[in-house]
């Protein structure tokens, strides 16, 4: 398995401009997550997704849209970027079947964004 | 609300043992977590310990869980320099969608010095 996996690494984008992050999972996990992360700062969960079909807003949604139209892909899109989306962002899975006593989430290694 | 509170700095000299607080506020919690971020990486589960637990041992980890006073820490014995990370502390909080969410902490940047 690859796990989760992120596109692209790095991206430098201007002031209004629109992009896709996307975030990808093999693993048939249900439950899939946008976080942020801002220097010297903790992870700030900006959607969630609980299945095909179904997103809702974390801590921190503004400015952003998901989509859940297949199990294994969670696009993060960007309208109209503003310098105060420079972060790194990341996606991560997790399985609610099998017995899972815990709530294990699964990181993918993140996209950089540079809003200038 | 929902807060977890963690110090930002750790340096210890290579062999010592490590020791990361953290302080959180939701009584509600079932697990309690430590993951560790490698630079440049996402971050990984290193371990963690239900709420009705006081300590939990897994090899050079020890994690102590204060329920009273909400207070978790992570002790790394024999701490090497592939220690050297961002460790998160994060709890397990219901949202308002019913599904259990995590929250993270600031994350305690550990440098091992040799």
């Amino acid at each position: 398995n690859a796990g989760v996996t992120q596109t692209p690494k790095f991206r430098i984008l201007k002031i209004g401009q629109s992009m896709t992050l996307q975030c990808t999972q093999d693993m048939n996990h249900n439950y899939m997550y946008w976080y942020r992360q801002d220097p010297g700062m903790g992870l700030k969960l900006i959607y969630y997704s609980v299945g095909a079909g179904i997103t809702d807003k974390g801590e921190v949604p503004n400015g952003y849209n998901v989509s859940r139209s297949t199990t294994e892909d969670f696009p993060l899109r960007l309208e109209l970027a503003a310098p105060s989306q420079t972060s790194v962002y990341f996606c991560a899975s997790r399985t609610t079947s099998g017995g899972t006593l815990y709530n294990e989430q699964f990181f993918g290694p993140g996209t950089r964004l540079t809003v200038l | 609300g929902e807060d977890v509170e963690q110090s930002l700095f750790l340096s210890v000299r290579e062999g010592d043992s490590s020791v990361i607080n953290c302080t959180y506020t939701d009584s509600s919690s079932t697990y309690l977590y430590w993951y560790k971020q490698e630079p440049g990486a996402g971050l990984q589960l290193l371990t963690y310990i239900f709420s009705n637990m006081d300590m939990k041992q897994d090899q050079r980890l020890t994690v102590l869980l204060n329920k009273k006073d909400k207070h978790l820490s992570l002790r790394i014995a024999d701490t090497q320099t592939g220690d050297s990370a961002i460790y998160f502390c994060a709890e397990s909080v219901l949202s308002s969608g019913s599904a259990r969410q995590l929250t993270f902490g600031s994350g305690t940047q550990l440098t091992v010095l040799p």
